[in-house]
């Protein structure tokens, strides 16, 4: 079975740019989540989805940061402009039956140095 | 937020010995979950434990959880230098969103 793919596996830009990260979950799960990860910390959820629809996006500075999944399979996260705080590994998940009832898949993440 | 706090944040062991981490939590919890990653890794998903469970295994690996002190522990038993990692808890509350919030973690360090 294929794992969660993430691309690019890393990205350098300046402040101020703009950067997309994109995600292909395991075929036939309908929950995906994006977490943030600064080093030496655990991962924060940004945004989860079910399906095309967001459940939770309450910690996604939504000021910069934007995602979307079209037709409930592939996701992109994006950033713009970036801020120099915005650097971290971006992890994208996926989940078959939810928290509740299973575990969570992750890709090996993208990682972001903003300088 | 972070719901889980690890303890310690970090261990360094040798080989054959046992290593024990521990995940203190906030609020009542609907399942909690133990990952491990790899530096440079994603997270790996090692086992759930449900809040009316005390106690699972998978292999040498040992997961209690005891709801009236909020608290956790994850047991490897004949440690490995291919256990290094970090060690990550994470809850799901009770009744609440279906969001997964981890703690800090534990970087653990196996010495051949």
């Amino acid at each position: 079975e294929a794992g969660v793919a993430q691309s690019p596996r890393y990205k350098i830009i300046e402040k101020r740019q703009s950067v997309a990260f994109w995600c292909n979950p395991i075929s036939g799960h309908a929950t995906l989540y994006w977490y943030q990860q600064i080093l030496g910390q655990g991962p924060k959820l940004l945004i989860q989805f079910q399906n095309n629809g967001v459940v939770d996006d309450s910690q996604l500075p939504k000021d910069r940061f934007s995602a979307e999944r079209l037709k409930g399979v592939d996701s992109t996260l994006k950033i713009q402009p970036a801020k120099l705080e915005d650097s971290a590994v971006y992890l994208c998940a996926s989940s078959l039956a939810g928290t509740r009832n299973g575990e969570l898949f992750f890709g090996e993440g993208s990682r972001l140095t903003v300088l | 937020s972070q719901q889980g706090e690890e303890d310690p944040q970090a261990l360094s062991i040798q080989e054959g010995e046992n290593a024990t981490m521990n995940c203190s939590y906030k609020t009542s919890i609907n399942n909690l979950q133990w990952y491990r990653q790899n530096s440079g890794r994603g997270l790996v998903h090692l086992i759930l434990i449900r809040s009316n469970e005390r106690e699972k295994h998978s292999g040498r690996l040992r997961v209690t959880l005891d709801t009236s002190k909020k608290s956790s522990s994850l047991l490897i038993t004949a440690s490995r230098a291919a256990d290094t990692a970090s060690y990550f808890c994470a809850t799901v509350t009770q009744g609440g969103s279906e969001k997964l919030v981890f703690g800090k973690g534990t970087k653990l360090t196996v010495n051949p």
